[in-house]
């Protein structure tokens, strides 16, 4: 079935550090690729997504793209904030899993001003 | 504001006892998905439901069942309840087409505390 690795956390980075959260996946056929963010106290939500081989998603100066060559979709951001301190989670959807999510263990981000 | 909502926020019961939890998609969504959120295992997928048939089934363990109703809202029962049952329980929604690059959208989950 879909699996996925994520960099071991806490990571923890002052403000208008440059942020990378390594993500690495398993999954069947030609999977989608999401990062969820999670806030303290609040449920998942969608950070950004890529749905083909060298896609770019962005969101909120976050970035990913597709490595079908090295099953990733590392996060960045250039420049963090107080307000990104959260769990972010990567997450592929693949060809069998009928768009069931397969969560990596999450990255607890700190970030100090 | 994900447009799912979940009933209630917050419980608390005993061991032994059957708890109830209520999601209510997104309007025209007609897929829902559950997820259990513990420490120890993270966040897993247990089942899903596409206009009011299982789709898909993850980790759910036999004392758990769900169902999706002709309105689309779905329950999740828990039953016989034990104390690594506490977790937070997470419903998703999404339209349910093919596409696999779909957003799920979540709810603020529900709490559930065994004591």
């Amino acid at each position: 079935g879909d699996s996925v690795t994520q960099m071991e956390g806490p990571v923890t980075l002052s403000e208008e550090a440059f942020l990378t959260i390594n993500c690495t996946y398993t999954a069947t056929g030609y999977p989608s690729l999401f990062w969820y963010v999670q806030y303290p106290g609040e449920g998942l939500q969608l950070l950004l997504k890529a749905t083909k081989a060298d896609d770019k998603g962005s969101n909120k100066g976050f970035e990913a793209t597709y490595r079908k060559e090295t099953t990733s979709f590392h996060l960045e951001k250039g420049s963090v904030q107080v307000s990104d301190s959260a769990v972010y989670f990567c997450a592929p959807v693949g060809g069998t899993s009928y768009g069931k999510l397969t969560f990596g263990q999450g990255t607890i981000l700190t970030v100090h001003p | 504001d994900s447009g799912v909502t979940q009933t209630p926020k917050h419980l608390i019961t005993a061991t032994g006892q059957r708890v109830t939890l209520r999601c209510s998609p997104r309007s025209g969504d007609l897929s829902v998905y559950w997820y259990q959120q513990s420490l120890d295992q993270g966040l897993q997928f247990l089942i899903q439901y596409y206009n009011g048939e299982e789709r898909a089934k993850g980790n759910i363990l036999e004392r758990f069942s769900a169902q999706q109703f002709p309105d689309l809202h779905s329950e999740l029962n828990l039953s016989s309840l034990e104390l690594g049952d506490s977790a937070l329980y997470f419903c998703a929604s999404s339209s349910g087409g093919p596409f696999l690059g779909e957003t799920q959208y979540f709810g603020p989950g529900t709490r559930l505390l065994v004591l």
